[in-house]
């Protein structure tokens, strides 16, 4: 097992590009988180699976964010018409259902819209 | 709003001191307070965490104090080191979500 893997570590794009990450939770571990961090903040929720299912999505996440887990294991995180406001960490994290408080992150992906 | 507060934004100490890291919460629907230790350009990792019903937990070095009549708790690193100098956060977990600090940036002075 190694741990939550994100892809890619890092990402720079222009302004009005679409963009795509990818997280693969620790194998087994049914829930997926995905946060974003800016500098000097701590993370901030944008939405969670379980399994499959997109059971929660914050109220401040734009229309331009989507996500999935098509399969109930790795999910993506797609920023469409990026801004330069969405540069930031992105972070996945995975539990494990029956513990699902104990989450393990991943390293990120640093996103740098120009 | 921030549903977690932290402070101090930034902690220097000597080797060998104590560093003392506070939150404060409103919501009494959380029911799980970790604290996360993050390194530049990693994830945050778990450290140590506490649920509301014991005022004490330590591991090693670190110790949470909870208080839920003042609703705060604080993470204590006794025996800093340099290897501690890191970013840490606090969080509270309530429904299926966590909320984080605004994180404390620890430098520990050889």
């Amino acid at each position: 097992d190694t741990g939550v893997s994100q892809d890619p570590r890092h990402k720079i794009t222009k302004r009005g590009q679409n963009v795509t990450f990818r997280c693969d939770p620790i194998s087994e571990h049914n829930r997926l988180y995905w946060y974003r961090q800016t500098l000097g903040q701590g993370p901030e929720f944008l939405t969670y699976f379980q399994n499959e299912a997109q059971l929660e999505k914050s109220r401040l996440l734009s229309d331009r964010f989507s996500a999935e887990r098509p399969k109930g294991s790795f999910s993506t995180l797609e920023i469409q018409r990026t801004e330069q406001g969405d540069s930031a960490m992105y972070l996945c994290a995975s539990s494990f259902f029956g513990n699902q408080e104990t989450q393990y992150f991943g390293p990120g992906t640093r996103l740098l819209v120009l | 709003q921030q549903q977690v507060k932290q402070s101090p934004q930034s902690l220097i100490v000597q080797k060998g001191g104590i560093s003392i890291i506070n939150c404060a919460y409103e919501n009494t629907a959380f029911d799980y307070f970790p604290w996360y230790q993050q390194f530049p350009g990693k994830g945050p990792a778990l450290l140590i965490a506490i649920r509301p019903d014991v005022s004490e937990k330590k591991e090693g070095r670190f110790t949470i104090s909870f208080n839920k009549s003042a609703k705060q708790f604080s993470l204590h690193i006794m025996d800093s080191q340099p290897g501690d100098s890191a970013t840490y956060f606090c969080a509270a977990y309530t429904g299926n979500q966590f909320y984080f600090g605004t994180g404390t940036s620890l430098t520990v002075i050889p």
